[in-house]
C-alpha cells in the first residue's frame, strides 16, 4: 500500500485561502468517505482537523473545510493565519481493510 | 475527559528488546480500536498496527508485519507496542491514537521517543 500523495510544501500569505491536496486511488480515497486530516505543529502530537471527508470536530475553526472528488481529497484553509503554519497529513481507510497516511504537506504562512 | 497517556522516553542499544505502553482514560477502553503510529526524525506519519482491545483483533501494516508486536490488556486499559530486537532504524517517536470505527483518530497520546544507539 503506497502512501497517499500530498505536495511536500505549500505557502500562502495571511488572509489568503489555500487548498492542500491528497491523491489516492479507487482502493482508498475513492472507495470510502473515510478521509481525515491532521495538523501537526513541531514537537506536538497530531490533531484531528477534518473527519469523514468534510466534518469538523468540535473546537476546530470553521476556516478549515474538507472535500473529495474521485480519488483526490482536499483540505481548504480560508483566512490563513500564522498559527496555521504546520504539517498536514491526510489519512484513509482502504479496500484491503488497512489504512494509509499521506506523506504530509508543510504549510508555510509567509 | 478522554486521554491517552504513553510511557516515557527510552534509550536502548541495538539488539535489545523494548515494550512501550499507552493507557486510556475517560472512556470505555474495550470499545475503541487503538492504533500505533511511527514518526521517524523529520519524516511523516506511518501507521504500524491497530488493535481492538475488546477481542484483541490486530491488523498490521505490511511494512511493519513481523517487525513489531501490538498487544492490549483491557483489564488495565493499556495497549503495548513491543520489539524483540531493536535496530538503529527504529529510532522514532511512536504515537498511540484512538480510532473511531475504521474511520479516523480522534485522540492522540503525547508520543514516546525511542532512541536506539550503540
Amino acid at each position: 500500500q503506497s502512501a497517499l500523495t500530498q505536495p511536500a510544501s505549500v505557502s500562502g500569505s495571511p488572509g489568503q485561502s489555500i487548498t492542500l491536496s491528497c491523491t489516492g486511488t479507487s482502493s482508498d480515497i475513492g472507495a470510502y468517505n473515510y478521509v481525515s486530516w491532521y495538523q501537526q505543529h513541531p514537537g506536538k502530537a497530531p490533531k484531528l482537523m477534518i473527519y469523514d471527508v468534510s466534518n469538523r470536530p468540535s473546537g476546530v475553526s470553521n476556516r478549515f473545510s474538507g472535500s473529495k472528488s474521485g480519488n483526490t481529497a482536499s483540505l481548504t484553509i480560508s483566512g490563513l493565519q500564522a498559527e496555521d503554519e504546520a504539517d498536514y497529513y491526510c489519512f484513509s481507510f482502504t479496500r484491503s481493510n488497512t489504512w494509509v497516511f499521506g506523506g504530509g504537506t508543510e504549510l508555510t504562512v509567509l | 475527559e478522554v486521554q491517552l497517556v504513553q510511557s516515557g522516553a527510552e534509550v536502548k542499544k541495538p539488539g535489545e528488546s523494548l515494550k512501550i505502553s499507552c493507557k486510556g482514560f475517560g472512556y470505555s477502553f474495550s470499545t475503541y480500536r487503538i492504533g500505533w503510529v511511527r514518526q521517524m526524525p523529520g519524516k511523516g506519519l506511518e501507521w504500524i498496527g491497530i488493535i481492538f482491545p475488546g477481542d484483541s483483533e490486530i491488523r498490521y501494516s505490511p511494512s511493519f508485519q513481523a517487525q513489531v508486536t501490538v498487544a492490549a490488556d483491557k483489564s488495565i486499559s493499556t495497549t503495548f507496542l513491543q520489539w524483540s530486537s531493536l535496530k538503529a532504524s527504529d529510532t522514532a517517536i511512536y504515537y498511540c491514537a484512538r480510532l473511531v470505527g475504521f474511520r479516523y483518530f480522534d485522540y492522540w497520546g503525547q508520543g514516546t521517543l525511542v532512541t536506539v544507539s550503540s
